[in-house]
Formats: C-alpha cells, sequence, structure tokens
C-alpha cells in the first residue's frame, strides 16, 4: 500500500525556519513527480511546490524565494525547508504523489505549521 | 493566472443527484480532476482525466467538461458523500502551475 507520512510541523514565530519531511512507501518517490499541497485552516487547497522525476522544480508565487523543495532518494524522502515565515503560512502540509502534468493520486495526512508570536 | 470558481456550497436530499460546478476560462480545454475531502481528512481523488474514475470510486461519481464549465456529478448521494469537493486543473500559460478552485461544500439534507 502507498504511503506518505509527514512530519516536522509545529510552532514557530514569524520570521522563523522549519524543514518538513515526508516518507515515502511501497513506491520509488524519485520516479514520480512530488509536490507538496497546503491547505490554511478552514480554507481551501493550495499547491505549493513541485519536483519532477528529473529534477526540475517549480514553486507558488506566495512562497517563491522563502521555500526550497528537495529529495533525498536515498532515504525516499520529500522535503521542503520553510524559511522567513509568515503568519499567512500557517496550514496543513500535505506530501502529495502527482501523475505528470496532470493529478495528485497520493496524499499524505499532513503536518501542521503554527506561525505565531 | 488561471482561476476555477467553485459554488461555496451545494445541499441536496439523499437519492438525489448533486451537480457540482467548477468554471474557468475555456476549461474545456484543459483536463479536469475532482477532490473529495470528508472533515479532518485529506483529500481523495474521485475523478481525473474529466470524467475517469480512480480503482475504489463508486460509478455514481461523474464528470464532465466543456466550453466554460466542468462538471462534478453525484447520483443517488448518501450521506457519507458529504464532503468538501475541490476541482483541479494543470496550468501551462505561464509558468507551470497546478490550480485549486475554491472548493464546495456538499450537504446532504
Amino acid at each position: 500500500e502507498v504511503q506518505l507520512v509527514e512530519s516536522g510541523g509545529g510552532l514557530v514565530q514569524p520570521g522563523g525556519s522549519l524543514r518538513l519531511s515526508c516518507a515515502a512507501s511501497s513506491f520509488t518517490l524519485s520516479s514520480y513527480e512530488m509536490n507538496w499541497v497546503r491547505q490554511a485552516p478552514g480554507k481551501g487547497l493550495e499547491w505549493v511546490s513541485h519536483i519532477s522525476d528529473r529534477g526540475t522544480i517549480y514553486y507558488a508565487d506566495s512562497v517563491k524565494g522563502r521555500f526550497t523543495i528537495s529529495r533525498d532518494n536515498a532515504k525516499n524522502s520529500l522535503y521542503l525547508q520553510l524559511n522567513s515565515l509568515r503568519a499567512e503560512d500557517t496550514a496543513v502540509y500535505y506530501c502529495v504523489r502527482g501523475i505528470t502534468g496532470s493529478y495528485f493520486d497520493q496524499w499524505g495526512q499532513g503536518t501542521l505549521v503554527t506561525v505565531s508570536t | 493566472s488561471y482561476v476555477l470558481t467553485q459554488p461555496p456550497s451545494v445541499s441536496v436530499a439523499p437519492g438525489q443527484t448533486a451537480s457540482i460546478t467548477c468554471g474557468g476560462n475555456n476549461i474545456g480545454s484543459k483536463s479536469v480532476h475532482w477532490y473529495q475531502q470528508r472533515p479532518g481528512q485529506a483529500p481523495v481523488l474521485v475523478i481525473y482525466y474529466d470524467n475517469d474514475r480512480p480503482s475504489g470510486i463508486p460509478e455514481r461519481f461523474s464528470g464532465s467538461n466543456s466550453g466554460i464549465t466542468a462538471t462534478l456529478t453525484i447520483s443517488r448521494v448518501e450521506a457519507g458523500d458529504e464532503a468538501d469537493y475541490y476541482c483541479q486543473v494543470w496550468d501551462r500559460s505561464n509558468d507551470l502551475v497546478w490550480v485549486f478552485g475554491g472548493g464546495t461544500k456538499l450537504t446532504v439534507l
């Protein structure tokens, strides 16, 4: 069974940093497109970042220059480095497997990031 | 940037048919995907490429896409279908982005 398990969320002050991790099982993460999607409390879904199987990377304008996506093929894991955090970055962050240039077929359960004093 | 517009809420009685729309500029030229999100849970893919169903999704779920509107149709609605539903497309018009609609809360009366 395909599984995506996120970790690393928590409470951080504005301007702070956090690193999210996503451990994949039952498939080879580097063979797929992987994404981070977030959902602010009571709000809708927002795509955040993408890394293709070839390593091509894209970011939403709202996080460009502050967030960095990466992966460790040996650990079969995906990461999201969050820097210069703002209150509006408060959200549940989902690790999501993508099918080439189209839809998201597998979602993790999410990890909550709260940016507050 | 590309915008997808969904009604905030749709209500339907059990056994009836629910239609949830997703509007976008010439959306009929794009592939539309739909997700169901029950309270406190992660989203689940229910329709991909306009009208394909992943394994395990009931035949009651179907989709269509033409012109400026895509539609998710749920036939013979059950109490368990009560959830938020999101449409999504992949937009290549400028930078590559994945766009979601604002979501529709389906209430089963």
